[in-house]
């Protein structure tokens, strides 16, 4: 089982719609959860940080997480094609993993006008 | 801020050289992360220093890679002997915490 897993997609959503993007992950002690945004050739950049249970909300995107499921997911709310990009997972381990994020292989998102 | 920058920013070299990258992170960060990423996964984690001390390292620096943070400034991590396979977009990043993880350019690898 990996550590951090996603659906790698694509997803493809349509302008205006709102695109889900999900992740679990196996570490029960994880104590930081993560959404990056990763254009084609470029590095990643962090969009989302949660650290408790239920929703936290930044303009378009609003990141949700369940610590007892072992989920984090991440929406976004009128997508736009600018959206489209690889949205890549990340996880803060406990114990001795804690200095560490272990990310998921990212889900591909098309957002098409 | 000028953000997290490395060097160079694309290499490419023959199988069994050695090569060496350079990583200057945020300046006011103490933490700082090395990933290797290979088209259509996610970054893998290979090590993180705390100022000078190399904290935590994945099993792939036991072997032919090897990182340094001198003065915990700026950082180098070297891969000797290159093998076909350390092809790769090398990922630096640095932190003022845990949590603000900001990533650099990256450092392309091409090995012949």
């Amino acid at each position: 089982q990996k550590e951090v897993e996603q659906n790698s997609g694509p997803l493809s959503v349509p302008e205006g719609a709102i695109a889900s993007l999900n992740c679990t992950y196996s570490d029960r002690g994880s104590q930081s959860f993560f959404w990056y945004r990763q254009y084609s050739g470029k590095s990643p950049e962090l969009i989302m940080s949660i650290y408790s249970n239920g929703d936290k909300e930044d303009g378009r995107f609003t990141a949700q997480l369940n610590k007892a499921s072992q989920y984090v997911s991440l929406l976004i709310r009128d997508s736009q094609p600018s959206d489209s990009a690889t949205y890549l997972c990340a996880v803060r381990g406990g114990g001795t993993s804690y200095g560490k994020l272990t990310f998921g292989q990212g889900t591909i998102l098309t957002v098409h006008p | 801020d000028t953000g997290v920058s490395q060097n160079p920013r694309h290499k490419i070299t023959k199988r069994g050289q050695n090569v060496t990258f350079r990583c200057d992170p945020i300046s006011e960060h103490n933490r700082l992360y090395w990933y290797r990423q290979t088209l259509g996964q996610g970054p893998e984690f290979l090590t993180y220093f705390q100022n000078e001390a190399q904290l935590e390292k994945s099993r792939l620096l036991s072997d032919r890679f090897s990182a340094e943070r001198p003065k915990g400034s700026f950082s180098t991590l070297e891969i000797q002997r290159t093998e076909q396979g350390d092809s790769a977009m090398y990922l630096c990043a640095s932190s003022p915490d845990f949590d603000r993880v900001l990533f650099g350019p990256g450092t392309r690898l091409t090995v012949l």
